[in-house]
């Protein structure tokens, strides 16, 4: 399995564009996680899906930020416009469901850096 | 909502030397926290984790430790290398949904 993939690695791009971050989760699983990482906020969930829906988006910034999921396979991460303080290192997860509760281990991808100017 | 702590913010260490680093979070109901290690540049990555219902796990020279009373766990490395270098990450979530709340990290330096 090649593991959570992510496109682009490196992105970037001037304040006001609309950046557009893509996730292929490990085949099979049921949970998607999208974060960003800063070094003042540190590691943030900003918004997750369980068999293509979303279920909790309390992490999004605010409206410019926006993620859907057309299939099991795909999610993409949009910003429209992007601003200078979107600058961050975007991972997206992926887990298997297990239990009551849900899932277990995330599986991170190797995350797009997004610069912002 | 979940708030977790960790402590310290870095360390450093001779190697072989141990390394502790302590996490607290506040939700009762959190009953699964993993550890995650970041290397410079790269993903974070599971090392070890813990449910509610246990109070210590061991794998090789990492060991976690969960005290549900007091809501704290940490993380123990022994004889530590160089390649243990990185910045690691504890997280804590609820039985209740899939929302892992991750503390800020601990940059752990080893020493050669």
């Amino acid at each position: 399995d090649a593991g959570v993939i992510q496109s682009p690695r490196h992105e970037v791009t001037e304040m006001g564009q609309e950046v557009t971050l893509r996730c292929k989760p490990i085949s099979g699983h049921d949970y998607l996680f999208w974060y960003r990482q800063t070094m003042m906020r540190g590691l943030e969930l900003l918004i997750y899906f369980n068999n293509n829906v979303p279920i909790d988006d309390s992490g999004m910034p605010e409206d410019r930020f926006s993620a859907k999921m057309p299939n099991a396979s795909f999610s993409t991460l949009k910003i429209q416009p992007s601003e200078p303080r979107d600058s961050a290192v975007y991972f997206c997860a992926s887990s298997p469901s297990g239990g009551r509760g849900g899932s277990e281990t995330q599986y991170f991808g190797p995350g797009t850096r997004l610069l912002v100017l | 909502g979940e708030n977790v702590e960790q402590h310290p913010s870095t360390l450093s260490v001779q190697e072989g030397d141990s390394a502790v680093i302590k996490c607290t979070y506040s939700d009762s109901a959190s009953n699964y926290f993993p550890w995650y290690k970041q290397e410079l540049g790269k993903r974070p990555q599971l090392i070890i984790d813990i449910r509610s219902n246990v109070g210590e796990k061991k794998d090789q020279r990492i060991a976690v430790t969960l005290n549900k009373t007091a809501k704290h766990f940490s993380l123990h490395i022994t004889e530590t290398q160089p390649e243990d270098s990185a910045v690691y990450f504890c997280a804590a979530r609820d039985n209740y949904g899939q929302n892992f709340v991750f503390g800020p990290g601990t940059r752990l330096s080893v020493l050669p």
